[in-house]
């Protein structure tokens, strides 16, 4: 079984500049989460997808981030603009049923803003 | 919210000691308490978990105990090797939402 993919696994842009990052989850995966793991740090949710709807997107900084899972599969999460204490790894997970299901994590993306 | 604090940050073993990671959260509606371990350059990856009704589960040389009343939960390692070394995450789940620590590095020394 394929794991949770993600592109691009590394990423440098400078502050002010847009960056966007691509998930795929494993098929069949209901739910969808993008994670965001500021270095020495655990995850931080930042947005929960089942199917193509929201179902929490509370902690997620929506002056500047934004995300979209068309057609209930890929997803992609977007910075516009960039901060520089928006360098870390984004991380996207996906799980068959709701939250009380496990969750698969990808390997990330590490994001660097200079 | 859901607030889990970690404990130790950094913990170095022996190889064939046993490790131990301490966790306490503050939401007494968790109710699912998952154990990741994360590898450099890798997402993490889920080792072992225990729900709000069993006191303690163990996996060949992973084991997990639970304390609902005092709210904190441990993580032990037995017999350590050097494919152990990672940094190991606790987690809690309050109302369906995930609580993530800041993590333990373990390293593990031949």
């Amino acid at each position: 079984e394929a794991g949770v993919a993600q592109s691009p696994r590394y990423k440098i842009i400078e502050k002010r500049q847009s960056v966007a990052f691509w998930c795929n989850p494993i098929s069949g995966h209901a739910t969808l989460y993008w994670y965001q793991q500021i270095l020495g740090q655990g995850p931080k949710l930042l947005i929960q997808f089942q199917n193509n709807g929201v179902v929490d997107d509370s902690q997620l900084p929506k002056d500047r981030f934004s995300a979209e899972r068309l057609k209930g599969v890929d997803s992609t999460l977007k910075i516009q603009p960039a901060k520089l204490e928006d360098s870390a790894v984004y991380l996207c997970a996906s799980s068959w049923g709701d939250s009380n299901t496990e969750a698969f994590f990808g390997q990330g993306t590490r994001l660097t803003v200079v | 919210g859901e607030n889990v604090e970690q404990h130790p940050s950094t913990l170095s073993v022996q190889e064939g000691d046993s490790a131990v990671i301490k966790c306490t959260y503050s939401d007494s509606a968790s109710n699912y308490f998952p154990w990741y371990k994360q590898e450099l350059g890798k997402g993490p990856q889920l080792i072992i978990d225990i729900r709000s009704n069993v006191g303690e589960k163990k996996d060949q040389r992973i084991a997990v105990t639970l304390n609902k009343t005092a709210k904190h939960f441990s993580l032990h390692i037995t017999e350590t090797q050097p494919e152990d070394s990672a940094v190991y995450f606790c987690a809690a789940r309050s109302w369906g939402k995930l609580q993530f620590g800041a993590g333990t590095q373990v390293v593990v020394t031949p």
